[in-house]
């Protein structure tokens, strides 16, 4: 088992509902994360939080909305998906974004595996 | 260019035998290198990392950075069948700060 938790661990939703993924971790980490996988491709950056501010959103679609409520929850609001949205959703922690790197490399949870039809 | 070119693979090799996986990176600015491993229907699990250029040995594994050639390698001896999973390299510094860049991961089979 991880110490990031990561709820539900599968979801299919059509193309015009609103679902939410849930992230959590109780390590005390500053920075929270999603990324996407896709099948035998490595996790894309989504959004990177640090101190429960958004400091990084790599240009991902407004279809998908992140929300960091405290420190050790972190969800991502869906809406409007395509089916090639369809993938494995991965949520990361680490003690800090930056300084100490060192120390900080990412937890990542089991993922959401999300099928949009 | 690809920041980061990890030999695609896949892998399969006897159980017993010494694995070597590699990676080489084009950013001179990186100085914490990772080694992801994910087990299938699993999220990566932080395996080894080093800091700037030399061996660090954990058990069974050995990561080795050569930040003179940009090549950074994961060794495995004794490989098990537990050890069957995607390697990713994911090397990291300054400039992509909470940005692991990551390889496209290298699957390895080892067979009883």
């Amino acid at each position: 088992d991880t110490e990031v938790t990561q709820t539900p661990k599968h979801l299919v939703m059509g193309m015009t509902n609103k679902k939410s993924l849930k992230c959590e971790q109780h390590m005390g980490h500053r920075a929270m994360y999603w990324y996407k996988q896709k099948a035998k491709k490595p996790p894309e950056l989504m959004f990177v939080y640090s101190y429960e501010k958004l400091s990084i959103n790599e240009s991902v679609p407004s279809r998908f909305s992140p929300e960091c409520p405290n420190s050790s929850l972190l969800n991502l609001h869906l809406h409007a998906l395509q089916p090639e949205d369809s993938a494995l959703y991965l949520c990361a922690s680490s003690q800090e974004v930056f300084g100490g790197l060192s120390d900080s490399p990412l937890h990542f949870g089991n993922g959401t595996r999300l099928t949009v039809t | 260019q690809k920041e980061v070119e990890q030999d695609p693979g896949p892998l399969s090799v006897p159980e017993g035998a010494i694995v070597s996986l590699n990676c080489t990176y084009s950013n001179s600015a990186f100085q914490y290198f990772m080694w992801y491993r994910q087990y299938s229907r699993k999220g990566p699990e932080l395996l080894m990392y080093t800091y700037s250029s030399g061996n660090k040995e954990d058990g069974r594994f050995t990561a080795q950075v050569d930040k003179s050639s940009k090549y950074i390698s994961l060794f495995i001896r004794d490989s098990q069948p537990s050890d069957s999973a995607t390697y990713l390299c994911a090397p990291e510094g300054p400039a992509n700060a909470g940005k692991s860049t990551f390889g496209d991961g290298t699957t390895l089979t080892v067979k009883p």
